[in-house]
């Protein structure tokens, strides 16, 4: 079974300029979550789809910052107009209902993350 | 005061020998707690999850302490794979999977 993946594993661009990011989660995952992290800091967390609807976007740094997930499958990241401190790794991770396992949690599955870095 | 804390390290010891990372957590509302591994420029993985009691998976231990509010990781008989950097992982009470990383500990073991 595929895993997450997310696109592009690399992107420079300069400030000002706009970046897509893409994350495909694993099938079937209602969950989905974005992750970022900046150089030497913790990796911290950005938002929470449930299926297509946003549980939790208290993450989002600004309104430069926006995240889709039309359909409920696959999700973007669009960062539009780039900052010098937007560079790091962005990570999506994804899960299943919870009630499918009977537990508070389930296990998160990461993608293997895009670099991005703003010059 | 950051919501999880850990010693970044990095810590560094032979192989074979025994090593344990802690975390501590400041919400004390916390319900869930997790050691992720992450190797150099790849993504988190789950290594295991951390019960009130203590849990073990081969080498591995992982204790939570709820009253000082601070987990614990331990690895007996350190091999060369085991180098990579360990996350502490908390996660809010009430079922909701929004979670919170600390800043890891790197972990090198040499020859």
């Amino acid at each position: 079974e595929a895993g997450v993946t997310q696109f592009p594993s690399h992107s420079v661009i300069e400030k000002g300029q706009t970046v897509t990011l893409r994350c495909d989660p694993i099938s079937g995952h209602d969950n989905l979550y974005w992750y970022r992290r900046v150089m030497g800091k913790e990796i911290k967390f950005l938002l929470h789809f449930v299926k297509e609807s946003k549980q939790d976007e208290s993450g989002m740094p600004n309104n430069r910052f926006l995240a889709e997930r039309t359909g409920g499958t696959y999700s973007t990241l669009k960062v539009q107009p780039a900052e010098l401190e937007d560079s790091g790794v962005y990570f999506c991770a994804s899960s299943q209902e919870s009630w499918t396992s009977g537990s508070a949690y389930n296990e998160q599955f990461f993608g293997p993350g895009t670099r991005l870095t703003v010059l | 005061r950051k919501e999880v804390e850990q010693d970044p390290g990095p810590f560094n010891v032979p192989e074979g020998a025994t090593v344990a990372f802690n975390c501590t957590y400041s919400n004390s509302a916390s319900q869930s707690f997790f050691w992720y591994r992450q190797d150099c420029r790849k993504e988190p993985k789950l290594l295991m999850s951390v019960y009130s009691s203590g849990n073990e998976d081969g080498r591995f231990t992982a204790q939570l302490n709820r009253a000082s509010q601070y987990i614990s990781l331990l690895i007996r008989d350190s091999k060369l794979s085991d180098s990579a950097t360990y996350l502490c992982v908390v996660t809010p009470s009430g079922g909701y999977q929004k979670v919170t990383f600390g800043t890891g500990t790197k972990l090198q073991v040499i020859p």
